[in-house]
């Protein structure tokens, strides 16, 4: 079946940039997402890209697309402290497909 | 705030007992989606429901049941509660079956214990 993987955990200086990595299995995937998962919350849609796009950009946002290789990333500008979560990448195949989700650490 | 409200927030059950947990979808949106979240994991699929009916399911057993409302919102019934079944369950509604943007609530903490 189809799988989602991501890294585990990472740590960033405050005001550096956070680059998440994220690959997938599915070759016919339509749209890929990113949420965010903030202590004892639910998920907060950040962003998606469709398939047949490479790059999408959303304020400090960044969503890179490699489809031969099914690699996607997230890329923070300027992290904050308030950036401090898990961010979960997702393929949509009718229903949404996790990884097990990146754990962000913003420190001083 | 997404407009996905779920209730109960949090939940303590026994093991072998049933559980019914609620979700009112977005306004607009016609589709909600079921996931259950254990601890350090990401969210896996339960069902998905679209105008009513059931359209879609994951590897989760006949226990895991569920319904929608003429007004979209929905139920997910456990039966006969395990203790593996302790996670949070998030409701996700979106408008069409395809998911294109789906919203997600905070979630039910459920324990069993």
């Amino acid at each position: 079946g189809e799988d989602v993987e991501q890294s585990l955990f990472l740590s960033v200086r405050e005001g550096d940039s956070s680059v998440i990595n994220c690959t997938y299995t599915d070759s016919s995937s339509t749209y890929l997402y990113w949420y965010k998962q903030e202590p004892g919350a639910g998920l907060q849609l950040l962003t998606y890209i469709f398939s047949n796009m490479d790059m999408k950009q959303d304020q400090r946002l960044t969503v890179l697309l490699n489809k031969k290789d099914k690699h996607l990333s997230l890329r923070i500008a300027d992290t904050q402290t308030g950036d401090s979560a898990i961010y979960f990448c997702a393929d949509l195949d009718n229903k949404l497909i996790f990884g097990a989700g990146t754990r962000l650490a913003v420190h001083p | 705030e997404t407009g996905v409200t779920q209730s109960p927030t949090h939940l303590i059950k026994t093991r072998g007992q049933q559980v019914t947990l609620r979700c009112s979808s977005q306004s607009g949106h016609n589709t909600v989606s079921w996931y259950q979240q254990a601890l350090g994991q990401g969210p896996q699929f339960i069902f998905q429901y679209y105008r009513e009916e059931e359209n879609g399911r994951g590897n989760f057993p006949p226990r895991f049941s569920g319904l929608q409302f003429p007004n979209y919102s929905s139920e997910l019934n456990v039966n006969a509660l395990e203790l593996d079944d302790s996670a949070l369950y998030l409701c996700a509604s979106s408008s069409g079956y395809r998911n294109t943007e789906a919203f997600f609530g905070q979630g039910t903490r459920l324990t069993v214990v």
